[in-house]
């Protein structure tokens, strides 16, 4: 199966510093997708990513799809209290049309 | 973006009884998947429900365990079967989009 290593696995941050996590994998992906999730949540849609080299931006967050397209990063800018969570990179999977969901990045910030 | 519920948020239930999980949904959705949570880990997809046809199990999911209906575009609902502690997991419902996919609130099954 594929191997799709998320790192760093967490992140003791200080408000206000950035914040940068990536995926990468052996496998060839055609959408990269980026979630967060809260405590007692669901994972919720940060951005989406469909073309080798793209580069998205949401608000403070900046994704970019790999020009491989085996990897792709997610930078959120200036960090605040409410991107306490946990991140997931999700691709998804060229032939299945399934997406494979990362390990996961549980960003804690010291205010 | 599809908004989805499901229902219960979450519940504790004793081994050997069976959990039924709803998924509804605002809009009319062809795909609509489970998901898994296991405490501290990462999702982990059980099957993809389409209307009108089997749901479609992955590899360590099996219907006996994890029995999908899928009645009309807008509702699903997942029944975790003779449960065990290993159960206890965040279950999700989730719906595509386009090349978009989102997900329920998810429901917290504790097994004692």
């Amino acid at each position: 199966g594929q191997q799709l290593n998320q790192s760093p696995q967490s992140m003791f941050i200080q408000e206000g510093e950035d914040v940068s996590m990536n995926c990468t994998s052996s496998s060839i992906f055609n959408t990269w997708l980026w979630y967060k999730q809260d405590p007692g949540e669901g994972p919720v849609l940060l951005i989406a990513l469909y073309k080798a080299g793209e580069l998205t931006s949401n608000g403070r967050l900046t994704a970019q799809f790999g020009i491989t397209r085996k990897d792709s990063f997610l930078n959120i800018s200036a960090s605040i209290p409410s991107d306490v969570g946990i991140y997931f990179c999700a691709p998804r999977d060229q032939g299945a049309q399934k997406l494979v969901f990362g390990q996961g990045t549980r960003l804690t910030i010291n205010p | 973006s599809a908004v989805i519920s499901q229902k219960p948020s979450r519940d504790i239930c004793q081994r050997g009884t069976s959990l039924t999980i709803q998924c509804q949904v605002d809009s009319q959705v062809t795909m609509m998947f489970w998901y898994r949570q296991q405490p501290g880990q990462s999702l982990t997809l059980i099957a993809t429900a389409n209307q009108g046809s089997e749901a479609t199990y992955e590899s360590g999911f099996v219907i006996d365990k994890f029995p999908i209906s899928r009645p009309n575009l807008t509702f699903s609902t997942l029944t975790v079967s003779n449960l065990s502690p290993e159960d206890s997991s965040i279950y999700l419902c989730s719906v595509e989009e386009g090349a978009e996919q989102f997900f329920g609130p998810g429901t917290r099954l504790t097994v004692l």
